[in-house]
């Protein structure tokens, strides 16, 4: 079974900058996770979609932050215009169940903004 | 108020010998989950063990072994036989409450490294 997907691995842009990250789950998990863990921290959940729809993007700071997931399958999140604070790695994770259920994530990807 | 504390920045471990990695919460949700995840310098998210709040035995996934103390509200992580592989990040999370979706709320990392 192939794993949660996500790309691109790297990305260095400067601030003010935007930026697209793409994410395509296992197949068959309806529900997806967008992560930000910054250097030395444990992850951040920034927004989880049930299907295509959001069930929770209390976290997400939506005036430069956006993700979509548009078929109910594969994803992107979006940075317009990025900080110096957002660089981190940002995690793709999904999970069969919308209440239950194990996490698998993806290998993430990071993000210096200079 | 933190939900997770991971007082361990950092420990280490002689090969084969056990190790093991605290983790307190706080919640006042009577049912809740409890899941320790490992993290290579590879960067993905391990899925390592799991316990839930109303589990009466301690959850044991081959060397991993998960110390649940319910009324201190400590939920260790237990690496028997350490290896060279074990060197890596590990993070507790917990999930509240049944009927919330499923999100996670993690400590801020234990940093382990195995020596031989």
């Amino acid at each position: 079974e192939a794993g949660v997907a996500q790309s691109p691995r790297y990305k260095i842009i400067e601030k003010r900058q935007s930026v697209a990250f793409w994410c395509n789950p296992i197949s068959g998990h309806a529900t997806l996770y967008w992560y930000q863990q910054i250097l030395g921290q444990g992850p951040k959940l920034l927004i989880q979609f049930q299907n295509n729809g959001v069930v929770d993007d209390s976290q997400l700071p939506k005036d430069r932050f956006s993700a979509e997931r548009l078929k109910g399958v594969d994803s992107t999140l979006k940075i317009q215009p990025a900080k110096l604070e957002d660089s981190a790695v940002y995690l793709c994770a999904s999970s069969l169940e919308a209440f239950l259920g194990e996490q698998y994530f993806g290998p993430g990807t990071r993000l210096t903004v200079t | 108020a933190q939900k997770i504390t991971q007082t361990q920045p950092g420990m280490f471990v002689q090969e084969k010998e056990a190790v093991t990695l605290d983790c307190t919460y706080d919640t006042s949700d009577q049912s809740y989950g409890l899941f320790w995840y490992k993290q290579p310098s590879s960067g993905e998210m391990i899925f390592l063990i799991y316990q839930g709040s109303y589990d009466e035995q301690n959850a044991t996934e081959g060397r991993y072994s998960l110390n649940f103390q319910k009324a201190r509200k400590s939920a260790n992580l237990v690496i028997s036989a350490s290896q060279l592989g074990d060197s890596a990040m590990y993070f507790c999370a917990m999930r509240e409450g049944l009927g919330g979706y499923n999100k996670l709320i993690f400590g801020a990392g234990t940093r382990l490294a195995v020596h031989p």
